[in-house]
């Protein structure tokens, strides 16, 4: 059984660009979730993904959007970057939407500068 | 005031000593309760997940949950100087997956 893989594992931006960061979710999961960690932060949680739908979001801009394939791997993608966006993120997956375990990537580490 | 308040550290504590961490919280709707183990560029490893209140033990880890208090906390015995990394306390509602965290507390066990 595989786990979460994200990719990349660390990239480096300029304000305005765009990203896409993709996640692999663990075998047999449904669900993917993203989540923002700024650094000395707990995790927030960006959006859920639940067979290719957006099954909720927290408080983040429009410019935060994403994507379900139906082999059930994610992206991320955000859009006019600002410095505030430098974080960790991190993707979790589950089999299920309401109260099964998450388990986590080891995330993608974003500068911009 | 956040939802979920956890003392940011460090707690440093020698080899073998017991570890307690602990997170407070508002939001009453919080039903799971989970703590993360983090270590430096990792993501979070899930330790310990319990549901309502009581104790859960697991080896050397003890999950509580106090809900009348907003209170919950784990304690690790026999701690070793693998067990140093952030430990995270996250809190789930019933009805929709969203983890809340707290900010994580850094723990360091020195041999």
């Amino acid at each position: 059984e595989t786990g979460v893989t994200q990719s990349p594992t660390h990239l480096i931006k300029t304000r305005g660009q765009q990203v896409t960061l993709r996640c692999s979710s663990q075998s047999g999961h449904n669900t993917v979730s993203w989540y923002q960690q700024a650094l000395g932060q707990g995790p927030q949680f960006i959006f859920q993904y639940y067979r290719e739908e957006e099954n909720g979001r927290g408080n983040f801009p429009p410019r935060f959007s994403g994507l379900q394939f139906p082999n059930y791997s994610s992206e991320l993608n955000v859009n006019a970057l600002e410095l505030d966006d430098s974080a960790l993120y991190l993707c979790a997956s589950s089999q299920g939407t309401v109260r099964e375990t998450q388990y986590f990537g080891p995330g993608t580490r974003l500068l911009v500068l | 005031q956040k939802e979920v308040e956890q003392d940011p550290g460090p707690l440093s504590v020698p080899e073998g000593a017991i570890v307690s961490l602990n997170c407070t919280y508002s939001n009453s709707a919080f039903q799971y309760f989970m703590w993360y183990r983090q270590y430096s560029r990792k993501g979070p490893e899930l330790l310990m997940y319990t549901y309502s209140s009581g104790n859960k033990e697991d080896g050397r880890f003890t999950a509580q949950v106090d809900k009348s208090s907003k209170y919950i906390s784990l304690f690790i015995r026999d701690s070793q100087p693998s067990d140093s990394a952030t430990y995270l306390c996250a809190m789930m509602n019933t009805g929709f997956q969203k983890l809340v965290f707290g900010t994580g507390t850094r723990l360091l066990v020195s041999p």
